[in-house]
């Protein structure tokens, strides 16, 4: 079993609806949660950042995290077409730099 | 701010040839870390380079290898290249390790294409 799960869709939402992403993790070290957005061919870029549990909300973007069942989520408000793109969780546990474990990655396409 | 940048962007080789990859961090960024991405195995750590010493390293043979440089740039070797190792090759900058104070989100270059023919 993976460290990450995060299921690779697609998830086909229309414009404007809220776009619901998820991770579940198994190791309980892990204290760093980030997301990515992947477009086709190019590198992940970093969305949202969040240490340890809690909420945090960026523009249309809003992470949460819940340490206590090992669940990390992405919410993205009012989506648009140009959203459609890979979304990557990934995590660090920090006790050893920075290293990442990533999710394998959800694909969201956003149909006007 | 510049961004990090990869050199190159795509790449051919052969079986049994080496290959060099160089990465330029995000200015004022002091860790560099290297990731393989590919369709079967997702994004797969490497190894993390903090102030030119290797601070972490994951689970891929000893073809494999990296180093920084004083400047924070850093370059990852692969040997005898393999098919298997037909990839993207992401380097991620940030500006500190974990535990010191904040700073350590990564932040991810365009990547090397990688193909081994």
């Amino acid at each position: 079993q993976k460290e990450v799960e995060q299921d690779p869709g697609p998830l086909s939402v229309p414009e404007g609806a809220i776009v619901s992403l998820n991770c579940t993790y198994s190791n309980s070290a892990f204290q760093y949660f980030m997301w990515y957005r992947q477009y086709s061919r190019k590198g992940p870029e970093l969305l949202m950042y969040t240490y340890s549990s809690g909420n945090k909300e960026d523009g249309r973007f809003t992470a949460q995290v819940d340490k206590s069942s090992k669940y990390i989520s992405l919410f993205i408000r009012d989506s648009q077409p140009s959203d459609s793109a890979t979304y990557l969780c990934a995590m660090s546990a920090g006790a050893a730099g920075n290293k990442l474990t990533f999710g394998g990655g959800t694909r969201v396409l956003v149909k006007p | 701010k510049a961004g990090v940048t990869q050199t190159p962007r795509y790449l051919i080789k052969t079986r049994g040839q080496q290959v060099t990859l160089s990465c330029s961090p995000i200015s004022g960024h002091r860790s560099v870390s290297w990731y393989q991405q590919t369709p079967g195995q997702g994004l797969q750590f490497l190894f993390e380079y903090f102030s030119e010493t290797q601070r972490n390293k994951g689970n891929f043979p000893g073809r494999f290898s990296g180093r920084q440089f004083s400047n924070s740039r850093s370059e990852m070797n692969v040997s005898t290249l393999e098919l298997g190792d037909s990839a993207l090759y992401l380097c991620a900058s940030s500006r500190t390790l974990a535990g010191v104070g904040a700073g350590n989100e990564q932040y991810f270059g365009p990547g090397t294409r990688l193909t081994v023919t």
